[in-house]
């Protein structure tokens, strides 16, 4: 167990509905990823936010957005869903802003839209 | 062309074999590179990091670096049922003034070790 906990594990819903899924990183993190995995992409960066300010922007969609939230958990906010968005989405956390490959990653939240 | 390519796989392989995993890439400005593990249902976790070219050792892993070929690789000696995983590649660059690039990853390769 990574310590970073997602919720919920699994999101069904229908497209054009918007989804929020949250993540708490683990204890003393200050830093939060948000990742995509999908079999043809593979693991894609989202965004990042550190201590509450956006850190780094991926390939994020404009449908898309995140925040993190003074208690340092964060949400990731996916609306218009489409077909396409169905995917495993990822947080992962640290301690300090980078690098990246220092961040420990929850078990992910699967997303299916149909 | 994407910057990392990682044959899907599925490798399946008696336990006790030597597995090879390997990558390759076009970025030459790639030098930190490393090899992630998923099990299924879960995220992915660091198994090895390098930087630069050469081998490093942890256990019955090995990463190797050949930075002239644009290419990776992870062994795995005395291949058990558990390295049943998927094995992701991974590599950044340095940033501009200091710090890393985000990471670029492989789509993954998976693997069975049949006991």
């Amino acid at each position: 167990d990574s310590g970073v906990t997602q919720t919920p594990k699994h999101l069904i819903t229908a497209t054009g509905q918007r989804v929020t899924l949250r993540c708490s990183p683990r204890s003393g993190d200050l830093s939060v990823y948000w990742y995509q995995q999908s079999l043809d992409q593979g693991l894609q960066f989202l965004i990042q936010y550190y201590n509450g300010e956006e850190r780094a922007k991926g390939n994020i969609l404009e449908r898309f957005s995140a925040q993190q939230f003074p208690d340092l958990h964060s949400e990731l906010n996916l609306s218009s869903l489409e077909l396409g968005d169905s995917a495993l989405y990822f947080c992962a956390s640290s301690v300090t802003p980078g690098p990246d490959w220092e961040a420990f990653f929850g078990q992910g939240t699967r997303l299916t839209v149909v | 062309q994407k910057e990392v390519e990682q044959d899907p796989g599925p490798l399946s392989v008696p336990e006790g074999a030597i597995v090879s995993l390997n990558c390759t890439y076009s970025n030459s400005a790639f030098q930190y590179f490393m090899w992630y593990r998923q099990y299924s249902r879960k995220g992915p976790e660091l198994l090895m990091y390098t930087y630069s070219s050469g081998n490093k050792e942890d256990g019955r892993f090995t990463a190797q670096v050949d930075k002239s070929s644009k290419y990776i690789s992870l062994f795995i000696r005395d291949s058990q049922p558990s390295d049943s995983a998927t094995y992701l590649c991974a590599m950044s660059a340095a940033g501009r003034g200091g710090g890393y690039q985000k990471v670029t990853f492989g789509t993954g390769t998976k693997l069975q070790v049949i006991p």
